[in-house]
């Protein structure tokens, strides 16, 4: 079966960091575009940031350009985002998605890991 | 504030049609790209349910069917089931903001 799951979320306070993970069974995830979506409580979806297979394309949402990098192992088939000067509004479950090149759509998603930010 | 517009709720009975439209711009609907729809269950993960306008992937029911006309989409789920009660959001990808976008999401409840 193929599926991602995702790992790494938890409590963190206003300024500290977190490094999510996402490890992919069933697929070659280096041969796809590897995404990171989110969704604050009760609200709905964010795209926050994308990879390339090969590495050399990666774009971020405003929201979090500078302070997140996304970033893939593909001895261990994942995919991770480094998230570092967290803010309250960072609070959200966080999806692995992925795409495969050319298309415009996520055609699988991980369960998610939920990240709360808080003093 | 979404970039795609969505209403927030729809309702129906089972077995009745319900339709759930999206409006975007030129920057994202109305460029090649195409929208997508995804259906997330209570407590669950977004899951893909009609790409490119109107193609549905493998084990997704027929009661589900995608359009899409300049700038908006709709989404429309015929023979309603209880278990259609959930979240549907519709996605672009935006040329203007070079990034993937979402619409705000709309809750379906199946009365």
């Amino acid at each position: 079966e193929v599926q991602l799951v995702e790992s790494g979320g938890g409590l963190a306070q206003p300024g500290g960091s977190l490094r999510l993970s996402c490890v992919a069974s069933g697929i070659s995830f280096s041969d796809y575009e590897g995404n990171w979506v989110r969704q604050a409580p009760g609200k709905g979806l964010e795209w926050l940031s994308f990879l390339s297979p090969g590495g050399s394309d990666i774009y971020y949402a405003d929201s979090v350009r500078g302070r997140f990098t996304i970033s893939r192992d593909s001895a261990k088939n994942s995919l991770h985002l480094q998230m570092n000067n967290l803010r309250v509004d960072d609070t959200a479950i966080y999806y692995c998605a992925k795409k495969t090149p050319g298309a415009s759509w996520f055609d699988l998603w991980g369960q998610g890991t939920l990240v709360t930010v808080s003093s | 504030q979404s970039v795609l517009t969505q209403p927030p709720s729809v309702s129906g009975a089972p077995g009745q049609r319900v339709t759930i439209s999206c409006t975007g711009s030129t920057s994202n609907i109305g460029a090649p790209y195409g929208v997508h729809w995804y259906q997330q269950l209570p407590g669950a993960a977004p899951k893909l349910l009609i790409h490119a306008n109107t193609h549905r992937p493998s084990g997704v029911p027929d009661r589900f069917s995608g359009s899409k006309s300049g700038t908006s989409a709709s989404l429309a789920i015929t023979g309603l089931q209880t278990e259609d009660e959930a979240d549907y959001y519709c996605q672009s990808y935006d040329i203007s903001l070079s990034a993937w976008v979402f619409g705000g999401g709309t809750k379906l409840t199946v009365l």
